[in-house]
C-alpha cells in the first residue's frame, strides 16, 4: 500500500513570508497528525484531525499557524508569517485509529 | 503530562556487534504503548518495535529487543548484530491508552556503526 504523501519535500522562505506544506495519508486512515521537529529534538504534535474535526491542537501555534482536513482525507498545514524559529521539519503521520502511527518523509523548512 | 528522556545524545558500534540505547520515561497512567523509531538521515521515522504497558514478555522483532521494565519506568533498545543500515537516530516515544493518540517522544540518540 501507498504510504503517507508529503509535499514539497524541502521549501525555503524568508521571514514573515507564508509557506503551506500538504499530506496525503494512507488511504482509510481516519486520524492524521502534524508534528514539528527542530533539529537536533523529537518530534512535538502539533495538530491530531480524527476525520476532519480537530481532536488536539493544544500545541498549536494559533497566531500564525492553522490546518485543516476538510474532506477528512488530504491535510493542509499553513505558517503565516514565518519566523526564524519555524525552521523545522514538518512531519506528517497517520494512524487507523488505532496505536501504530505512519510517518511521511516530512517537509524541511528553512526560514532566512 | 508524559516525560520521555533519551540520555544518550550519540552512541556508536561496531558492525556485527551488540549495542543498547537507553530510554526511561515518567507517567501517572497505567495503561500504555512504548515505542522505539528510527529515523535514517533525510528519511522517513519507521516503527522498529512496540510493547504494551500489560505485557509482561519483552517484545522482540528479529535483531531487535527491548527490556521493559515497568517498575522502574525504563524501556531500553538492544540491537544485535548490528549492520550498517542501522545507523539512524533512534527515538523512544510514549503514548498512553484510551483514544488520546498523542506520542510524546525523547530527543533521539545517534547511532554510528562501524565497519
Amino acid at each position: 500500500e501507498a504510504g503517507v504523501a508529503q509535499s514539497p519535500r524541502y521549501k525555503i522562505i524568508e521571514k514573515r513570508q507564508s509557506v503551506a506544506f500538504w499530506c496525503n495519508p494512507i488511504s482509510g486512515h481516519a486520524t492524521l497528525y502534524w508534528y514539528q521537529q527542530i533539529l537536533g529534538q523529537g518530534p512535538k504534535l502539533l495538530i491530531q484531525f480524527q476525520n476532519n474535526g480537530v481532536v488536539d491542537d493544544s500545541q498549536l501555534p494559533k497566531d500564525r499557524f492553522s490546518a485543516e482536513r476538510l474532506k477528512g482525507v488530504d491535510s493542509t498545514l499553513k505558517i503565516q508569517p514565518a519566523k526564524l524559529e519555524d525552521s523545522a521539519v514538518y512531519l506528517c503521520a497517520s494512524s487507523l485509529g488505532a496505536v501504530e502511527q505512519y510517518f511521511g518523509p516530512g517537509t524541511r523548512l528553512t526560514v532566512t | 503530562a508524559q516525560t520521555v528522556t533519551q540520555s544518550q545524545p550519540e552512541m556508536s558500534v561496531q558492525e556485527a556487534e551488540t549495542v543498547t540505547l537507553s530510554c526511561t520515561y515518567d507517567t501517572s497512567e497505567s495503561d500504555y504503548y512504548l515505542f522505539w523509531y528510527k529515523q535514517p538521515p533525510s528519511r522517513q521515522m519507521i516503527l522498529v518495535i512496540r510493547q504494551e504497558a500489560y505485557k509482561q514478555q519483552n517484545a522482540t522483532e528479529n535483531r531487535f529487543s527491548v527490556n521493559f521494565q515497568k517498575a522502574a519506568k525504563s524501556f531500553s533498545l538492544k540491537i544485535s548484530d548490528s549492520q550498517l543500515g542501522d545507523a539512524a537516530m533512534y527515538f523512544c516515544a510514549f503514548l498512553p491508552g484510551g483514544s488520546n493518540y498523542k506520542l510524546t517522544f525523547g530527543k533521539g540518540t545517534l547511532l554510528t556503526v562501524n565497519p
